[in-house]
């Protein structure tokens, strides 16, 4: 069972929209964390967020905030206004306690944000 | 300045010669992963070393081994690349293994197998 599901393959937008991607995830521990990383065409993968499972408060950092939901097991990533840098892919991953040092990684979504 | 660094970007290697990768950090990390990344794919961990520690993930094929001769450098072995095995490599560092750990990756080399 896949443990992390970004169902949004690839978004296209057109520069100044705001976009959000989705994540839901599926763990049976109680202490986890989630993450969001972004990879440019350059390739490496940039951590953007990391959200433990007993914190619920919803973050803003610039034109990116994040909301998580215990309730519906999501955490989505927002942006705001966005602009053509933000193409990219976007990860959502997962870490467990019974395997602290592996990421669990989503398919990723594809952004295309369009002048 | 880049602190995980990984060379080549790109190699081509033929069907069934042996190719390394090599991955290099100046963060002084504990921790260096080697991820596999094909295309629109996740990002899939083969395995990893904490400091001389090697542990292999259990999927992970015995075509695929790893050095780590010191803390600033790692390298990834395919014994007998075949074509299934073209795909972004990825190596990552962190300064520990734990569940908040935040990873540093590289830009990663894109294999190709003819």
């Amino acid at each position: 069972a896949q443990k992390v599901t970004q169902a949004q393959t690839e978004i296209s937008v057109v520069e100044k929209e705001d976009v959000t991607l989705d994540c839901v995830y599926e763990t049976r521990d109680t202490t986890y964390y989630l993450f969001w990383y972004k990879q440019p065409p350059s390739g490496e993968l940039v951590f953007l967020i990391r959200r433990n499972s007993f914190d619920e408060q919803n973050e803003i950092s610039g034109r990116y905030s994040w909301n998580f939901q215990k309730s519906t097991s999501s955490f989505n990533f927002t942006i705001t206004a966005s602009q053509v840098v933000d193409s990219a892919v976007y990860f959502c991953a997962l870490t467990e306690m019974d395997s602290s040092y592996k990421l669990i990684f989503g398919s990723g979504t594809r952004l295309l944000v369009r002048p | 300045d880049a602190m995980v660094i990984q060379n080549p970007r790109y190699q081509v290697t033929q069907f069934g010669k042996p190719v390394t990768l090599s991955c290099s950090q100046t963060l002084n990390h504990n921790v260096m992963y080697w991820y596999q990344q094909k295309s629109s794919q996740a990002p899939k961990l083969l395995f990893h070393y904490y400091d001389k520690d090697f542990n292999n993930e259990a999927d992970t094929p015995d075509n695929f081994q790893s050095r780590r001769p010191n803390t600033s450098f790692c390298f990834l072995d395919i014994r007998s690349p075949g074509l299934g095995d073209a795909a972004m490599y990825l190596c990552a560092t962190s300064v520990e293994r734990g569940i908040d750990t935040e990873a540093f990756f590289g830009q990663g080399t894109r294999l190709t197998v003819v």
